[in-house]
């Protein structure tokens, strides 16, 4: 158990719709990170928060957008939504920006499926 | 922008020695990742490489040559349980980090 959790789990549903993804990160760690594995791309980075603000973007949509609340915790908001975006999200955390031997400690993921 | 490349697939024996290549080409190299990532569960931290050199911890040893944008993870007396994903992850510095992973080398290991 990596002290990240995610919820929900596992989600299913429809093309046009909108879903949001939760993120707490371990206690006491300031970013937060998003990522989307599917089968045919590997882990791609979407965004990372610091303490509440957006340090980095990645590949993330315009359909796509996130943010980190006074508590640290995160919310991943996926809106009308297409087959393609069905995979795996990722929430990932560490105390401060990546550093020396800071790693990134891993959620359990949620699993989307879009039909 | 970042380029990682990694093999997509490698089988390796029980018991034996396997090395797992990771080459990237990147601006602002802040240091280097590699994550074991079994089906469907989340990725999990097995090394970080800034400085050129080996790095040993236990069974698993990775590299790093800055200069040639390579490392390798070696993984000896190989079980069946690390049949898995191995995952090689660059982090790019200056101001924003960002980090970037390869699609991951898929590992069998076999009786």
């Amino acid at each position: 158990d990596s002290g990240v959790t995610q919820t929900p789990k596992h989600l299913i549903t429809a093309t046009g719709q909108r879903v949001t993804l939760r993120c707490s990160p371990r206690s006491g760690d300031l970013s937060v990170y998003w990522y989307q594995q599917s089968l045919d791309q590997g882990l791609q980075f979407l965004i990372q928060y610091y303490n509440g603000e957006e340090r980095a973007k990645g590949n993330i949509l315009e359909r796509f957008s996130a943010q980190q609340f006074p508590d640290l915790h995160s919310e991943l908001n996926l809106s009308s939504l297409e087959l393609g975006d069905s995979a795996l999200y990722f929430c990932a955390s560490s105390p401060q920006l990546l550093a020396g031997e800071e790693t990134q400690y891993f959620g359990p993921g949620t699993r989307l499926l879009v039909l | 922008g970042q380029n990682i490349d990694q093999p997509t697939e490698m089988t390796a024996t029980e018991g034996a020695i396997v090395q797992i290549n990771c080459t990237y080409q990147t601006s602002g190299f802040n240091g280097l990742f590699w994550y074991q990532q079994h089906a469907g569960e989340a990725p999990t931290f097995l090394s970080y490489n800034v400085l050129d050199g080996l790095e040993e911890k236990g069974r698993f040893s990775s590299f790093l040559s800055r200069s040639k944008g390579y490392s390798y993870l070696l993984l000896k007396e190989l079980q069946m349980k690390d049949s898995a994903s191995y995952l090689c992850a660059v982090v790019n510095s200056g101001g924003y980090q960002k980090v970037t992973f390869g699609t991951g080398t898929k590992l069998q290991v076999i009786p």
